[in-house]
C-alpha cells in the first residue's frame, strides 16, 4: 500500500526566499508523480507532472525533481511571493492509474 | 472546456437521508476519480474509473457509499443513509491516461450531515 509523507507540514517564510518542499513515498513502482496546489476552499490544481523516466520538470519559478529509486521528490520554489501561499500536495500515480496524496505542506509567504 | 463540473456546491442534509453528488468530467478524459477531504484524514481516494469501469473501490468506506459512471460524461456518488461522520468536501477529478495528462479537479461539494 502506497504511503506518502510530506515534510514540513507547515512553512512560513519572508517574501523572496527560495524554498524546498519534500515528498517521500513507500512504493517506488510509480507511473508518474504530480505536485498540486490547493488554495483555501478551492479544488486542487496540478502544477507539474514528472513521468517515471524523467528526473525533473520546470514551470516558471517551480522545479520538481524525482528520485524514483529512493522514493523521493522535491518541489523547489524560487524567489517566493505572497501569491505562492497555499497548500502544496504531492501525489505519485501507480501503474494502474491510482493517485495517492500526501497530507500537504501549508506554505505562508509574508510580504 | 469548462473543466470538471460538480454539483451541488454545498449540500446540507439530515442524518439518514440519501445524498447524491454529481460530476461531469472533462470531455475526452477516460479516467475519473472521487476523493474525500477532511482535516483529520486529508485527501482520500474513494473510487476511480477507467473507461467508465470501476477499477478500484477499496477506498469506499462502507456499503452506504456507491458510485456509478453510466457513460463517459457523467458520474454519481451516492450515500444512503448519510451519517454526520460523512461530512467532508467531496472532489471529482478526471484525466486522460492515454496522453499521460495531469489530473484536473472540480471545485468540490461541501457536504454537511446534521
Amino acid at each position: 500500500k502506497q504511503e506518502v509523507t510530506q515534510i514540513p507540514a507547515a512553512l512560513s517564510v519572508p517574501e523572496g526566499e527560495n524554498l524546498v518542499l519534500n515528498c517521500s513515498f513507500t512504493d517506488s513502482a510509480i507511473y508518474n508523480l504530480q505536485w498540486f496546489r490547493q488554495d483555501p476552499g478551492k479544488g486542487l490544481t496540478s502544477l507539474l507532472l514528472i513521468q517515471s523516466s524523467q528526473r525533473e520538470q520546470t514551470s516558471g519559478r517551480l522545479n520538481a525533481s524525482l528520485d524514483k529509486s529512493s522514493g523521493r521528490s522535491t518541489l523547489y520554489i524560487a524567489a517566493s511571493q505572497p501569491g505562492d501561499s497555499a497548500t502544496y500536495l504531492c501525489a505519485p500515480e501507480n501503474q494502474g492509474g491510482k493517485l495517492i496524496f500526501g497530507q500537504g505542506t501549508e506554505l505562508s509567504v509574508k510580504p | 472546456d469548462a473543466g470538471v463540473i460538480q454539483s451541488p456546491r454545498h449540500e446540507v442534509t439530515e442524518m439518514g437521508q440519501e445524498v447524491t453528488l454529481r460530476c461531469k468530467p472533462i470531455s475526452g478524459h477516460n479516467s475519473l476519480f472521487w476523493y474525500r477531504q477532511t482535516m483529520m484524514r486529508g485527501l482520500e481516494l474513494l473510487i476511480y474509473f477507467n473507461n467508465n469501469v470501476p477499477i478500484d473501490d477499496s477506498g469506499m468506506p462502507e456499503d452506504r457509499f456507491s458510485a456509478k459512471m453510466p457513460n463517459a460524461s457523467f458520474s454519481t456518488l451516492k450515500i444512503q443513509p448519510s451519517e454526520p461522520r460523512d461530512s467532508a468536501v467531496y472532489f471529482c477529478a478526471s484525466s486522460s491516461r492515454r496522453t499521460n495528462e495531469k489530473l484536473f479537479f472540480g471545485s468540490g461539494t461541501q457536504l454537511s450531515v446534521l
